[in-house]
């Protein structure tokens, strides 16, 4: 079975600055990889998604992942963030066939002015 | 064309009462997915359904949960009985194919459920 950990509860961030978010999974084959954001109180918005090819996926609101299958992560990047990016974030894993995503805990981003 | 809907948005039940819990997919999406998310935990998956077929309810707990989609209308999860530890965000996400693991899932807005 598939599992995905966030390592990161919360982290705080200034506005301007640079950001990484952490995923690790954890499945035996090729990974169905994806990133959601969660606004309080909303549903989940799609940021970007990794299937194959290209490991470093660019996705919306300027985020961008990177697939490591050497060290199992699937981390997400923004070079510059801004308070509006200030969430609850969700990376998931998807196995083969038609299977539920499998989520992280999430990580909360909380913006600095 | 209109996301997934799901409502009530907000639910409150007496412990001991029923809640039913409904999902519109998206236009032309036959597929729906119910997960659970837990205060300060993630989302985790309950079942997955086809139109009046139940696919997968590996993550539905053995009691007091059953969930449908008829040929006709929405979707809908109820529990019965409800009971404190059933209060949750329930979140509903609906795809146009379910056998391609590329293929990607619409969420809803989530119902939230609070149990008094």
């Amino acid at each position: 079975a598939q599992s995905v950990t966030q390592p990161d509860i919360h982290i705080t961030v200034s506005e301007g600055a640079s950001l990484e978010l952490r995923c690790n999974y954890s499945y035996g084959a090729t990974p169905y990889l994806f990133w959601y954001v969660q606004s309080p109180g909303q549903g989940l918005q799609l940021l970007l998604k990794y299937f194959s090819g290209d490991t470093l996926v660019q996705g919306i609101k300027g985020f961008e992942a990177e697939f490591k299958r050497s060290q199992s992560s699937f981390n997400l990047r923004k070079p510059s963030v801004h308070w509006s990016d200030a969430a609850e974030y969700f990376c998931a894993v998807r196995g083969g066939g038609a299977d539920g995503l499998t989520f992280g805990k999430g990580t909360h981003l909380i913006i600095q002015p | 064309n209109a996301g997934v809907m799901q409502n009530p948005r907000h639910l409150v039940r007496r412990r001991g009462q029923e809640a039913r819990l409904r999902c519109s997919p998206m236009k032309g999406h036959s597929h729906v997915y119910w997960y659970r998310q837990l205060p300060e935990e993630g989302l985790k998956f309950m079942v997955y359904l086809q139109k009046e077929n139940i696919i997968d309810e590996s993550g539905m707990p053995k009691e007091r949960f059953s969930a449908e989609f008829p040929k006709e209308g929405p979707s809908i999860l109820r529990i019965q009985q409800v009971v404190r530890g059933d209060s949750a965000a329930y979140f509903c996400a609906s795809s146009p194919r379910g056998n391609s693991p590329n293929t990607e899932a619409f969420f809803g807005q989530g119902t939230r459920l609070t149990v008094v």
